[in-house]
């Protein structure tokens, strides 16, 4: 079975300052782990994704996530938040037990303040 | 490819009519999610297909809640009888489904279902 826990329901950075969004996961067999984002009236986009190979994971909008085993968790950071990073993020796991099933997180939504 | 599609997007319904939500999955995905995003429930996974064949439904509410996937574009989400407490935005996902790096889902807009 797999879970995906996001700590923090609402996070709130300064515009500039450092994200950092918290993930911890449990599956079962080796996860595919994935951080999306929604913007308001949209569905979800992939910002980034861990399959096999490095663990530190580049996305898109200057957004990284590091896989650590060690800790069940992926992370989801950025160096200086932007305004227009305003969202909500999801973090997800996949196994293959039996089919790929995706789980979601409950979501953080970010905050960014001028 | 125009990515995964669903419809309406919009649906406003009376309590206990049949409310049918609609999408066609992206040409070649081959599993496919039907979820429904609440402020109270956040993002709930109700049922996936694979290869037009439901894999798990145990995220469905109850009898009154049905998904069918009769080919590998197009799938259904009924309700009936519809009640309020069925609002929220239903998003439809697809994904490849293979081992590697595929398993990303792409998601369609959702329809915001309102039930009155």
């Amino acid at each position: 079975a797999q879970s995906v826990t996001q700590l923090g329901s609402h996070v709130s950075v300064s515009e500039g300052a450092l994200v950092l969004l918290r993930c911890n996961y449990s599956s079962s067999v080796p996860p595919y782990l994935f951080w999306y984002v929604q913007y308001p009236n949209q569905g979800l986009q992939l910002l980034l994704k861990y399959t096999t190979g490095a663990t530190l994971v580049k996305g898109i909008n200057g957004f990284e996530a590091e896989f650590k085993k060690s800790e069940t968790s992926f992370h989801l950071t950025k160096p200086s938040a932007h305004m227009s990073d305003a969202a909500e993020y999801f973090c997800a796991v996949t196994g293959n037990t039996g089919g790929f099933k995706t789980i979601f997180g409950a979501g953080t939504r970010l905050f960014v303040k001028a | 490819d125009a990515g995964v599609i669903q419809s309406p997007r919009h649906e406003v319904t009376e309590m206990g009519q049949e409310v049918t939500l609609r999408c066609k999955p992206i040409s070649g995905h081959n599993s496919l999610f039907w979820y429904r995003q609440t402020m109270m429930r956040g993002l709930e996974l109700l049922i996936y297909f694979n290869n037009n064949v439901p894999i798990d439904d145990s995220g469905m509410p109850e009898d009154r809640f049905s998904a069918k996937m009769p080919n590998a574009s197009f799938s259904t989400l009924k309700i009936q009888p519809s009640e309020p407490r069925d609002s929220a935005v239903y998003f439809c996902a697809s994904t490849l489904g293979h081992l590697g790096i595929d398993t990303e889902a792409f998601f369609g807009q959702g329809t915001r279902l309102t039930v009155v």
